[in-house]
């Protein structure tokens, strides 16, 4: 098992273009979540998916969008970036057992946007 | 407003003795709690996680408390070694959001031989 890979692990950016990040678990995992870290900052939920199909707003959404077309798959993206948008981004995943969600995570992407 | 507070400064102990980590929060009611290990350049990685209705958990020479009342988890690492230098993460869970973590910041280990 992969567990949970992120695609690409680092990306520059200029402000003003657009990308997608990849996020796939091999898990047959329910949920799905975007994270972002910055410095001093700890983790903050951008977006999160409690199924195939499904996408929820999390703590920072705003400049983000996501997709969520197959189980395995989530996707984030960036319409519009900027450079407060420099961060590294982490997916996780996690069962859909009630009271019990241990989440396991991706390696991380590391963007910067100039 | 709801806050999450973990030890700022870094935790820097001798090999063999035992850590303890402290996470505080307010304004939650948090249906658990669970503990991440970070190591730079790594997507967190879970530990442990107990539930609002018990008082401990233990694995191997990892230890955790949840006191709802006092708002509080201790992390505790016994006869630590080196290899246990890490940035460790504690997270809330609240059962209206998807099961969704809420993160504190992170407390530094340091561990000397």
């Amino acid at each position: 098992n992969a567990g949970v890979t992120q695609t690409p692990k680092f990306r520059v950016l200029k402000t003003g273009q657009s990308m997608t990040l990849l996020c796939a678990q091999d898990m047959n995992h329910e949920y799905m979540y975007w994270y972002r870290q910055d410095p001093g900052m700890g983790l903050r939920l951008i977006h999160y998916s409690v199924g195939e199909g499904t996408t929820a707003k999390g703590e920072v959404p705003d400049g983000y969008n996501v997709s969520r077309l197959k189980k395995q798959n989530f996707l984030l993206g960036l319409e519009s970036a900027a450079p407060s948008q420099t961060s590294v981004y982490f997916c996780a995943s996690s069962y859909s057992i009630r009271g019990y969600n241990e989440q396991f995570f991706g390696p991380g992407t590391r963007l910067t946007v100039l | 407003s709801q806050k999450i507070e973990q030890n700022s400064e870094a935790l820097n102990i001798q090999e063999g003795k035992t850590a303890t980590l402290t996470c505080n929060y307010t304004n939650y009611s948090p249906a658990y709690l669970q503990w991440y290990r970070q190591d730079p350049g790594r997507g967190p990685v879970f530990l442990l996680l107990i539930r609002e209705n018990e008082k401990e958990k233990r694995k191997e020479r990892l230890k955790v408390t949840f006191d709802t009342t006092l708002k509080q988890s201790l992390f505790h690492i016994t006869a630590s070694q080196p290899a246990d230098s890490a940035t460790y993460l504690c997270a809330l869970g609240l059962s209206n959001s998807g099961y969704a973590l809420n993160f504190g910041k992170g407390t530094s280990l340091l561990v000397t031989p």
